[in-house]
């Protein structure tokens, strides 16, 4: 079982690009998290799905979009990259307890 | 508004020695809280979780507490390998089903010298 993947790992934009980053998980759960870890602040959410179908956002949504695409994958895009948005990003599951994909090293020039 | 507090930001100690993390919060209604390990480039797995009853567990040479009357929680690691060097993230959750229940820690940075 591969858990919780992540693509890509690592990925440079310039302002005003577009990209999307990828999740998926094999462990059959019913909660996605993505969430951005920024040096010397805790993990902030910015958009969770409860289930297939359903969005909502959390505490650092702006300029984030997400799409939940299926149980399996659930996808987060930058429409308009910026500066800002230079963070890791990190997707995650959760039954009883979080488990976290490996993160995607974003950075915006 | 919910707060983790985490201490000290960061920690050298050398290979063989004991350390303590501490972890302070204003979460409530508490429901439990968690401490994960995040090694360098990779995302957090879990180490411990600790509901209000509970006031001390262990995962090998890890030992969490937690006081839930001061709402204070310590990880202890004893006898330190080099493996341990990492980030320590301590997650508290509020007594929620919705997605705003987990509060993280901004971590504390341990690094294991030789």
């Amino acid at each position: 079982n591969a858990g919780v993947t992540q693509t890509p790992k690592f990925q440079v934009l310039k302002t005003g690009q577009s990209m999307t980053l990828q999740c998926a998980q094999d462990m059959n759960h019913n909660s996605m998290y993505w969430y951005r870890q920024d040096p010397g602040m805790g993990l902030r959410l910015i958009y969770y799905s409860a289930s297939e179908g359903t969005t909502d956002k959390g505490e650092v949504p702006n300029g984030y979009n997400v799409s939940r695409l299926n149980k399996r994958e659930f996808s987060l895009r930058l429409e308009s990259a910026a500066p800002s948005q230079t963070s890791v990003y990190f997707c995650a599951t959760r039954y009883n307890e979080q488990f976290f994909g490996p993160g995607t090293r974003l950075t915006v020039l | 508004k919910n707060q983790v507090e985490q201490s000290p930001q960061s920690l050298i100690i050398l290979e063989g020695k004991n350390c303590t993390l501490q972890c302070n919060y204003t979460v409530s209604p508490f429901s439990n809280l968690r401490w994960y390990k995040q090694d360098t480039g990779r995302g957090p797995v879990s180490l411990t979780i600790m509901t209000f009853s509970e006031n001390t567990k262990s995962n090998g040479r890890y030992t969490a507490t937690l006081d839930a009357d001061t709402k204070q929680s310590s990880l202890h690691i004893t006898a330190s390998q080099l493996s341990d060097s990492a980030s320590y993230i301590c997650v508290v959750s509020a007594v929620d089903t919705g997605r705003r229940a987990l509060t993280f820690g901004s971590g504390t940075r341990l690094q294991v010298q030789p």
